[in-house]
């Protein structure tokens, strides 16, 4: 859908290390998000582009942060990782925003032990 | 702010069984209304949406209507399927983003 790929997939890793998580779009879409699910949370934002070079906060943007160098490429960078972070982390697309609902990627799990 | 809040699960409902999600929301203005799907170990996908009141949105059997003087969308579906066993999301959007409600999980039994 809207040819989104996260990767990795699944990623085991542990506290204090930096990890970075890719979601890579082929639909040139403007919009792109980065959420993390949680149980009992549902979706939550973490942070969003809305071109290249331009990323706002979400509602859970601590510890993490974002590049957008290519319309086509949004990374998510944990500096350094905390059990806490442990979630499915899911990125997201929308042409052009408001009404359009967003296109979501497969996520990927990630584990901070 | 802006919220979504929708019944809490899992609902467990036999095959062909009649099926209604609550979900109410909190806004400012006129928010688009959407029903996420989520199956296991994938991504969400658009169910269906609804951009004003009294407008219903519907796909795949499921039906939901905007009803501002209740500020209520709520999901209905006349007779699910196993298949149908999954993880439902309301949302709304909100400028350039959405918000989501926490989520129903659904099981349907044969």
């Amino acid at each position: 859908d809207a040819g989104i790929t996260q990767s990795p997939r699944h990623k085991v890793t542990e506290t204090g290390t930096p990890v970075t998580l890719r979601c890579h779009q082929t639909e040139n879409h403007r919009y792109m998000y980065w959420y993390r699910q949680d149980p009992g949370h549902g979706l939550r934002l973490i942070h969003y582009s809305y071109g290249v070079k331009d990323t706002d906060k979400g509602e859970v943007s601590d510890g993490y942060s974002v590049s957008r160098s290519k319309t086509e490429d949004f990374l998510l960078t944990l500096e350094s990782a905390t059990s806490s972070q442990t979630s499915v982390y899911f990125c997201a697309t929308n042409r052009d925003s408001g009404n359009q609902p967003q296109h979501f990627g497969d996520g990927t799990r990630l584990s901070i032990l | 702010g802006d919220s979504v809040t929708q019944m809490e699960g899992p609902v467990t409902l036999s095959e062909e069984a009649f099926l209604t999600i609550n979900c109410t929301y909190t806004a400012t203005g006129y928010p688009s209304l959407f029903w996420y799907v989520q199956y296991p170990g994938e991504g969400l996908q658009l169910l269906l949406k609804a951009t004003k009141a009294d407008d219903k949105g519907s796909n795949k059997g499921f039906e939901a209507t905007y009803r501002k003087e209740t500020t209520s969308f709520h999901l209905e579906k006349g007779s699910v399927q196993v298949s149908d066993s999954a993880v439902y999301f309301c949302a709304l959007n909100r400028d350039d983003k959405i918000i989501f409600g926490k989520g129903t999980r659904l099981h349907i039994l044969p």
